[in-house]
Order: structure tokens, then C-alpha cells, then sequence
């Protein structure tokens, strides 16, 4: 079964400044999409950026990027110039292409903005 | 506006009580899930349906059914509610392929058992 790892609970950033986000994920699969989360107080939650495991490119959205290392199962989001709307919970969430629809998330990290 | 909405937005029920969510989207899609958030343990996924008449079990699926008579409609029963079964539950729905294969999420109910 795949599982995702998000092995930072909390993270704080002073405004401006740039935050890395690490995501771990377990798969034996070769086809499947990757998926960054932002869960605001309001609870609603909000697509960041995504990625598709056969494209070596990192996704970029703005100021959210990914570092995407498929070898070591590694999905990273940094954010730059990091503003106070963009404290919230950060979730990574893993979904196969092919037999296995589930939409995996991990246990996500809290991120706090230091104005 | 196009999107998925869940009903009812708050409840609170009594231990042994029963009671249906519902989560309807309009957007054709054919995924539909429903997961469960509790403080430090993410989203954890309780069922499942990849297409109508199809479900499927997730992470955590004691306790619920789920039935998916529509495709544009995927219910959530509690047939004997639990205080553990207090949570925020969300509903969420996706294509199959195409643009749309993350998650759509609605605003989730917050459910409180007694």
C-alpha cells in the first residue's frame, strides 16, 4: 500500500523569506500524480500544485515550486517570498494512474508566517 | 457554481444515533471519496467509489457505509454513532484523467458524538 510521510509537524518562516516542506512517499508503482495541499483556517481545501511522476520537470505555480526526486520517492514544496496568507496546514497527497484510485494523503505540517 | 457541497455543515448526535452525510458534486466526475481529519493524523480515508454503484473500503472504514446510487451523489452512514467517530469529515471528487485528477474538496461537516 502506498503511504506519504510528512516528518515536519511545524515550520515557521519569516515573511519574504523561503520554506521547504519535505514530503516522503512509499510506492512500487512507476505511474501516479503527487499533490501539495493548503488547508487555511477556513478548512477549505485548496489544490497548491501538482506533479506527474513521468515528467522530470519540476511544477512550478507561482511561488510554489517542487523539488521532485523520483529515485529517492521525494516531493518537497518550497515556497519563496513566503507572505502571512500563506500560514496554514501544508498536506502532500499521492494518487496512482493506473488500479489503484485512492488519493493518499500524509499527516501534513502546520506552517507559520513571522511578520 | 460548479463544485462539490456536503451537508449538513455541523452536527452533533447522541452515542447510538444514527445519520447520513451527503456529498453531491456537479462536475461529472467519476472518483468520490470520504475521509475523516482529526488533529496530528491528516486525512485519513474511510471509503471510497470509482464509478457509480462502486464501492470501495479505505484506511478506516469501521463503523460507516457508503452508497453511491448516482454518480453525482455519495453518501456517508453512521448506523451507530461513537464518541471516536468525532471528526471533521470531508468529501471530495475527481476525474478519472485530465485536469481534474486532484481532489475536489467540499467544506466538510464537523461532527461531534456524545
Amino acid at each position: 500500500a502506498q503511504t506519504v510521510t510528512q516528518s515536519q509537524p511545524e515550520m515557521s518562516v519569516q515573511e519574504a523569506e523561503t520554506v521547504t516542506l519535505s514530503c516522503t512517499y512509499d510506492t512500487s508503482e512507476s505511474d501516479y500524480y503527487l499533490f501539495w495541499y493548503k488547508q487555511p483556517p477556513s478548512r477549505q481545501m485548496i489544490l497548491v500544485i501538482r506533479q506527474e511522476a513521468y515528467k522530470q520537470q519540476n511544477a512550478t505555480e507561482n511561488r510554489f515550486s517542487v523539488n521532485f526526486q523520483k529515485a529517492a520517492k521525494s516531493f518537497s514544496l518550497k515556497i519563496s517570498d513566503s507572505q502571512l496568507g500563506d500560514a496554514a496546514m501544508y498536506f502532500c497527497a499521492y494518487r496512482s494512474n493506473f488500479g489503484n484510485e485512492k488519493l493518499t494523503f500524509g499527516t501534513g505540517t502546520r506552517l507559520t508566517i513571522i511578520p | 457554481n460548479a463544485g462539490v457541497t456536503q451537508t449538513p455543515k455541523f452536527r452533533v448526535l447522541k452515542t447510538g444515533q444514527s445519520m447520513t452525510l451527503l456529498c453531491a458534486q456537479d462536475m461529472n466526475h467519476e472518483y468520490m471519496y470520504w475521509y475523516r481529519q482529526d488533529p496530528g493524523m491528516g486525512l485519513r480515508l474511510i471509503h471510497y467509489s470509482v464509478g457509480e454503484g462502486t464501492t470501495a473500503k479505505g484506511e478506516v472504514p469501521d463503523g460507516y457505509n457508503v452508497s453511491r446510487l448516482k454518480k453525482q451523489n455519495f453518501l456517508l452512514g453512521l448506523e451507530s454513532a461513537a464518541p471516536s467517530q468525532t471528526s471533521v469529515y470531508f468529501c471530495a471528487s475527481s476525474s478519472r484523467l485530465g485536469s481534474s485528477i486532484f481532489g475536489t474538496f467540499g467544506s466538510g461537516t464537523r461532527l461531534t458524538v456524545v
